[in-house]
């Protein structure tokens, strides 16, 4: 099983900018997470998704982000536009909602903004 | 309010002996599950252990051990033995359901640890 894949690894932009963040969830899974960390504010789940549907977006910061879901095996995050305070580690995650339901991590994207 | 909580920013600890790392929660819910998570300075996040709120038995995975007091609503972490490897970022996470029909994992904000030769 390759795991969840997220790209790009690193993502260094100029503020104004547009970002996509993308996400391969484990084939199966049928639920997808978005988290965003920080040195400050921790591990945040921006949004979720249970069946390519979006559930919970409470945790988006603002209009500025956005999400999406088209099929079970992608995902994006999209920040439009872009500010320094967005810089973060992104990490997506997916589960199969059942039983233990732990969640898989991807590797995360290092997002820069300047 | 917090729904995790984990007291400990940092700890060190000598190689080969234990280490407990705290853990309460806060839920109103009688069905969750307790997990934790690795997280290596290369950022990963890896899976550890889970408890289950009904699981009787406190839960194993090789060095890892999971006191549960649900009384106290407290999940600790035990890493036995501990190696170089295991310096990394620990973190306690709950999902609150099935009640809720929300699967969502709330996290704490982590305990460093660093492992001494």
């Amino acid at each position: 099983d390759a795991g969840v894949i997220q790209s790009p690894r690193h993502e260094v932009t100029e503020m104004g900018q547009e970002v996509t963040l993308r996400c391969k969830p484990i084939s199966g899974h049928n639920s997808l997470f978005w988290y965003r960390q920080t040195m400050m504010r921790g591990l945040e789940l921006l949004i979720y998704f249970n069946n390519n549907v979006p559930i919970d977006d409470s945790g988006m910061p603002e209009d500025r982000f956005s999400a999406k879901m088209p099929n079970a095996s992608f995902s994006t995050l999209k920040i439009q536009p872009s500010e320094p305070r967005d810089s973060a580690v992104y990490f997506c995650a997916s589960s199969q909602r059942q039983g233990n339901e732990k969640l898989f991590f991807g590797s995360g994207t290092q997002l820069s903004v300047l | 309010a917090q729904k995790i909580t984990q007291t400990q920013p940092g700890m060190f600890v000598q190689e080969k002996e234990a280490v407990t790392l705290d853990c309460t929660y806060d839920t109103s819910d009688q069905s969750y599950g307790l997990f934790w998570y690795k997280q290596p300075s290369s950022g990963e996040m890896i899976f550890l252990i889970y408890q289950g709120s009904y699981d009787e038995q406190n839960a194993t995975e090789g060095r890892y051990s999971l006191n549960f007091q649900k009384a106290r609503k407290s999940a600790n972490l035990v890493i036995s033995a501990s190696q170089l490897g295991d310096s990394a970022m620990y973190f306690c996470a709950m999902r609150e359901g099935p009640r809720s029909n929300d699967y969502k994992l709330s996290f704490g904000a982590g305990t460093t640890v660093t492992v001494r030769a």
